[in-house]
């Protein structure tokens, strides 16, 4: 069982915008603003596509967008395009000694 | 530049231990954490543990506590994760990763910009 939940599946059409959830608890997302979003397509390593919760690195399209409330974490893909089809994994630090943990990853299917 | 290359696909006995390598195409790891991950036939992302080069010390995830060893060799320039008492649920493909560059401080230091191309090791009687 990852530490962090995730949503198995979302799905939307080109040009929609979706939203895939992280949960978390307070040793992990609650206490800490080091979250990351993952996105991997099949037989791909995966790519980083947001750090620090909100900031996207060099390269990657502003249509992905972080954010953070509480225990969660939330990334939302704005203007869905056919290539975004892919896993998407969120990321945190933790205070245990287990200092990193992903979530079970997110199956976007663009309709 | 940036690049991480990983030594090539293993097949191994249960019981057995395997030992996968990372190189950096620019020749050093710079200070930052080398991580490894894994990811099991259609499953997801397993943060396995991570080694910082300029100190080589290593942290571990508490599940491979006792199985995974992590080093570096300053010589050779690579890192390498060797898991022991191999068993058919290791089956998986090892990824070692790290961060691309800028300020690195705590937790920050873990945002994987670089990936290397993943090895897929194979536990089979």
């Amino acid at each position: 069982q990852s530490a962090l939940t995730q949503p198995a599946s979302v799905s939307g059409s080109p040009g929609q915008s979706i939203t895939i959830s992280c949960t978390g608890t307070t040793s992990d997302i609650g206490v800490y603003n080091y979250v990351s979003w993952y996105q991997q397509h099949p037989g791909k390593a995966p790519k980083l596509i947001i750090y620090g919760v909100t900031d996207r690195p060099s390269g990657v399209s502003n249509r992905f967008s972080g954010s953070k409330s509480g225990n969660t974490a939330s990334l939302t893909i704005f203007g869905l395009q056919a290539e975004d089809e892919a896993h998407y994994y969120c990321c945190s630090i933790t205070t245990t000694s287990t200092l990193v943990v992903f979530g079970g990853g997110t199956k976007l299917t663009v309709l | 530049q940036g690049q991480l290359v990983q030594s090539g696909a293993e097949v191994k006995k249960p019981g057995s231990s395997v030992k996968v390598s990372c190189t950096a195409s620019g020749g050093t790891f710079r200070n930052y954490p080398v991580n490894w991950v894994r990811q099991a036939p259609g499953q997801g992302l397993e943060w396995m543990g991570g080694i910082t080069p300029i100190f080589g010390t290593a942290n571990y995830a508490q599940k491979f506590q006792g199985r995974v060893t992590l080093t570096t060799d300053e010589s050779t320039g690579a890192a390498y994760m060797e898991l022991s008492s191999l068993r058919s649920e290791d089956t998986a493909v090892y990824y070692c990763a790290q961060k691309g560059g800028g300020h690195c401080s705590g937790g920050s230091c873990y945002y994987l910009d670089y990936w290397g191309q993943g090895t897929l090791v194979t536990v089979s009687s």
